[in-house]
């Protein structure tokens, strides 16, 4: 079973223009990860967050996170091309094995140029 | 230095064949994970390796699917009578250790396996 669930599926944008993805889930957790995925093979980590931290920056990306509304949100800024790809959000479960990463979905980023 | 590593990148079999899947690790890591990404999904957890043992074998779907790793770097995932179900891409990923918790897992470009 899937832990989280980004929104939205598919998101289409020009270069340029700000990318919001959201995740959420359903149990508590010890820290939420992305993830991009080009291509539909392997997965390039992006950022953690943990539980106890509500926002974090690296780079042009920006995520939060609302541990009450079991919710994380990916921001990436100025778009380009290149960010095309699938970005997931993977969750580790608070009183579980927290090296057993639970992914959602995904969200299929398109940048048009 | 080199990431992590997957042999074949791409497997085609027939219904009923026996398979195996490598997977190199970044030199040093002593975590080992295997997961499954089904079309359109995101991966699914199937098995976890601290040094040589099978610490957790609970996502693995049936005994049909075996994964070992006998000097603690190199693993193989390998899967019996294989079923048009198994078809996925595998990945694995390695970390330098879950003491913390937080240890960032590194994947590897996955084996794309199509059962015929």
């Amino acid at each position: 079973s899937q832990q989280g669930e980004e929104d939205p599926q598919a998101l289409s944008i020009q270069e340029g223009e700000n990318a919001t993805m959201n995740c959420s889930y359903k149990t508590s957790i010890n820290n939420l990860q992305w993830y991009r995925q080009n291509s539909g093979r392997g997965l390039v980590h992006l950022i953690l967050i943990r539980s106890n931290e509500r926002e974090k920056h690296s780079g042009r990306l920006r995520v939060t996170l609302d541990t009450s509304k079991k919710s994380s949100s990916l921001l990436i800024t100025a778009s380009r091309a290149a960010d095309t790809a699938s970005y997931f959000c993977a969750t580790d479960i608070r009183g579980g094995s927290n090296y057993k990463l639970t992914f959602g979905k995904g969200t299929l980023l398109t940048v048009n140029p | 230095g080199a990431g992590v590593s997957q042999t074949p990148s791409n497997k085609v079999t027939e219904k009923g064949k026996y398979v195996e899947l490598r997977c190199d690790p970044i030199s040093g890591h002593t975590a080992l994970y295997w997961y499954r990404q089904s079309l359109g999904q995101g991966p699914e957890f199937l098995i976890y390796f601290q040094g040589t043992g099978a610490a957790d074998d609970s996502g693995l779907p049936n005994d049909r699917f075996f994964a070992v790793r006998p000097e603690g770097s190199v693993s193989t995932l390998k899967i019996q009578r294989t079923e048009r179900g198994d078809s996925a891409v595998y990945l694995c990923a390695s970390s330098l250790n879950i003491a913390s918790g937080r240890e960032t897992q590194y994947f590897g470009p996955g084996t794309r396996l199509l059962v015929l």
